[in-house]
């Protein structure tokens, strides 16, 4: 399986609501990344996860939320986002740092989501 | 043509024939790149990917070029077709990048439009 899979596909949501994406890779690879993507720019990196913890933070405003449950899932929980976070949010998955392919990374579909 | 200025870089090629995309880096210290493609609405898929003990590696109807002394590398795309059409991004990677972890550095894309 070499596929990374996020849902849902779409979403959207008021400045008061709260929300989570999610995100999951069945390649037995322990680190994890969220990006965010506005039309036609590239891929900005938001979080990344290294064997479930915490490794980077692209001071990233505290309403979005990551969190690593185990080794294949990884959310990001949503509160109070303001309508310039309406963006495509991109998951990615690769090998661990020290492993030869760790720069290698594999992207899910992304969630479309619009903050009214 | 190629044309740049304040929406992406787009190229324009017939079907049938040969496309290259370029891309400019910074960082003397990367060592590691590697080719997305992203059609819209979808996540970036991995294309092809060069370390830079290599200046050439080829894959099916693609080949990654990169000059490191005026660090540039470019992607040939063969027979391009309706199907290549899409957002081409290039990405690079340094040992030296934030906690050695895999972190990407994205260019900016460029749109390949293939004509029929």
């Amino acid at each position: 399986d070499t596929e990374v899979t996020q849902t849902p596909k779409h979403l959207v949501m008021g400045m008061t609501n709260k929300k989570s994406l999610k995100c999951e890779q069945h390649m037995g690879h322990r680190a994890m990344y969220w990006y965010k993507q506005k039309a036609k720019k590239p891929p900005e990196l938001m979080f990344v996860y290294s064997y479930e913890k915490l490794s980077i933070n692209e001071s990233v405003p505290s309403r979005f939320s990551p969190e690593c449950p185990n080794s294949s899932l990884l959310n990001l929980h949503l509160h109070a986002l303001q309508p310039e976070d309406s963006a495509l949010y991109l998951c990615a998955s690769s090998h661990a740092p020290g492993f030869r392919l760790s720069s290698q990374q594999f992207f899910g579909p992304g969630t479309r989501l619009t903050v009214l | 043509g190629e044309s740049v200025g304040l929406h992406l870089p787009t190229l324009s090629v017939q079907e049938g024939d040969n496309s290259i995309i370029n891309c400019a880096y910074s960082n003397s210290a990367s060592d590691y790149f590697i080719w997305y493609k992203q059609e819209s609405g979808k996540g970036p898929q991995f294309i092809i990917d060069i370390r830079s003990n290599m200046d050439k590696r080829q894959g099916q109807r693609v080949t990654v070029l990169l000059n490191k002394t005026v660090k540039h590398l470019s992607l040939q795309i063969a027979a391009t077709q309706p199907g290549d059409s899409a957002v081409y991004f290039c990405a690079e990677n340094s040992r030296e990048s934030k906690g050695s972890q895999g972190n990407l550095i994205f260019g900016k894309g460029t749109k390949l439009s293939v004509k029929p």
